[in-house]
């Protein structure tokens, strides 16, 4: 079955420690996307990819890096330079990037202790 | 600031009930809207997109897009307990023809409590 695999699904990691989250889509989607959702707060963008070997920084970027090296896989880092991050981490992809029809993965849920 | 506004609620309906989740966005040129359903603790899933003005039917599920007054809805008949989630509006800024990848403006949602 098609679809989006994001891991792990939960990470407790200590302040100061880089963490990478993995995402792979097997959809063969051109665009992705990294959302982070904190409670009583809408989806905010992170960082979007159009296609491979392209990524624009999203509204809150800062604190974040991704790559995109592959069309299947856009992992996301986050730095020690994020100020809270502690949230919930969500992977999207999309056929392009000019639709707002997008897939999600399960999610990331990390815990920075 | 390009924005997208619902009612947070809790909309509560007796099961069985027609659901009508309402949302208006400020950017006038927008052209592409879409629903999206998260139930708690879970990621969103798309259930409906709508591109012109009038209603869209999917199973119980009808949008409505009304472009001159800048509002979309969501109308869920027979709402069952399983409707009960958090219903996501999101809006693609700009126009259909900018060609470039536009992003989009989420709502912060509306929760449905639909009761046995």
């Amino acid at each position: 079955d098609g679809g989006i695999t994001q891991s792990p699904k939960y990470l407790f990691r200590k302040e100061g420690q880089n963490v990478t989250l993995s995402c792979e889509q097997n959809l063969n989607h051109d665009a992705m996307y990294w959302y982070r959702q904190d409670p009583g707060q809408g989806l905010r963008l992170i960082y979007y990819s159009q296609i491979v070997n392209d990524f624009q920084k999203g509204d809150i970027a800062e604190g974040y890096s991704v790559s995109r090296e592959k069309k299947e896989s856009f992992p996301l880092t986050v730095t020690s330079a994020q100020k809270n991050p502690t949230a919930f981490y969500l992977c999207a992809s999309s056929l392009t990037g000019t639709t707002g029809e997008l897939f999600f993965g399960e999610g990331s849920r990390l815990t920075v202790l | 600031q390009k924005e997208v506004e619902q009612n947070s609620g809790p909309l509560s309906v007796p099961e069985g009930a027609i659901a009508s989740l309402n949302c208006t966005y400020s950017d006038r040129v927008s052209q592409s809207f879409f629903w999206y359903r998260q139930y708690s603790g879970k990621s969103p899933e798309l259930i409906m997109s709508i591109y012109s003005n009038g209603d869209k039917e999917d199973g119980r599920f009808t949008a409505q897009l009304n472009k001159a007054s800048q509002y979309v809805s969501l109308l869920i008949r027979d709402s069952q307990p399983s409707d009960s989630a958090t219903y996501l509006c999101a809006v693609n800024e700009g126009a259909l023809e900018a060609g470039n990848n536009r992003k989009l403006i989420w709502g912060l949602g509306t929760s449905l409590a639909v009761n046995p």
